[in-house]
């Protein structure tokens, strides 16, 4: 499977404790972005993130949300001492370098619903 | 703030009628905008991508840009009970998308 991978697929975490979601970009894609959907809302940008580069993390909320894309392995969104109102569904989406044709074209996975109970 | 708007919806169309789906932006430093369909519980898909002014046909598909009005929209021919699912909006520069919150379509058979 060649498209954009993300795992868990769905995660129950407690208030307080911490939330990681992975992101495996598409074969070939160098550029990964995190996005919000909370229920009966549009999608909401959070960070690009290129190889070991946070580009613009404009969307982030100031506390608790961090996010990597080390040079080996997935992306990871954590989210520290979560609380109700991060439930929602986070999408991973991935692209092609910049100069590539259709390179902002966005291929989003499949998405981690994070349930804080 | 950048804003992408979608007629609200939703929207209902008979079996084998053409779906309007309609998109405005306020950034006109936009260069590019997608419109993705999302069915319920799933992820976004991409379904057309438009750059220029004009029109952009992909099989049932045409996607339509008109930067002076900052106007975008999505026709659907000959709608199937499969294309009911949102349809979202995203106009964008090289990077960061801005979505709208989606237009809701139903076919009905």
């Amino acid at each position: 499977n060649a498209g954009v991978m993300q795992n868990p697929r769905h995660l129950v975490r407690r208030r307080g404790q911490e939330a990681r979601l992975r992101c495996s970009p598409m074969k070939g894609h160098s550029h990964v972005y995190w996005y919000r959907q909370l229920p009966e809302e549009g999608l909401k940008f959070m960070v690009y993130l290129q190889k070991e580069n946070i580009i613009d993390e404009s969307g982030m909320p100031k506390e608790r949300f961090s996010a990597e894309f080390p040079k080996e392995g997935p992306s990871i969104l954590r989210i520290q001492q979560v609380v109700r109102g991060d439930s929602a569904a986070y999408f991973c989406a991935s692209s092609l370098s910049q100069g590539a044709p259709g390179f902002n074209e966005q291929f989003f996975g499949p998405g981690t619903r994070l349930t804080v109970l | 703030q950048k804003e992408v708007e979608q007629n609200s919806g939703p929207l209902s169309v008979p079996e084998g009628a053409i779906a309007s789906l309609n998109c405005t932006y306020s950034d006109r430093g936009s260069q590019s905008f997608f419109w993705y369909r999302q069915y319920s519980g799933k992820s976004p898909e991409l379904i057309m991508s438009i750059y220029s002014n004009g029109d952009k046909e992909d099989g049932r598909f045409t996607a339509q840009l008109n930067k002076a009005s900052q106007y975008v929209s999505l026709l659907i021919r000959d709608s199937q009970p499969s294309d009911s699912a949102t349809y979202l909006c995203a106009g964008g520069g090289n990077y960061k998308l801005t979505f709208g919150k989606g237009t809701l379509l139903t076919v009905n058979p």
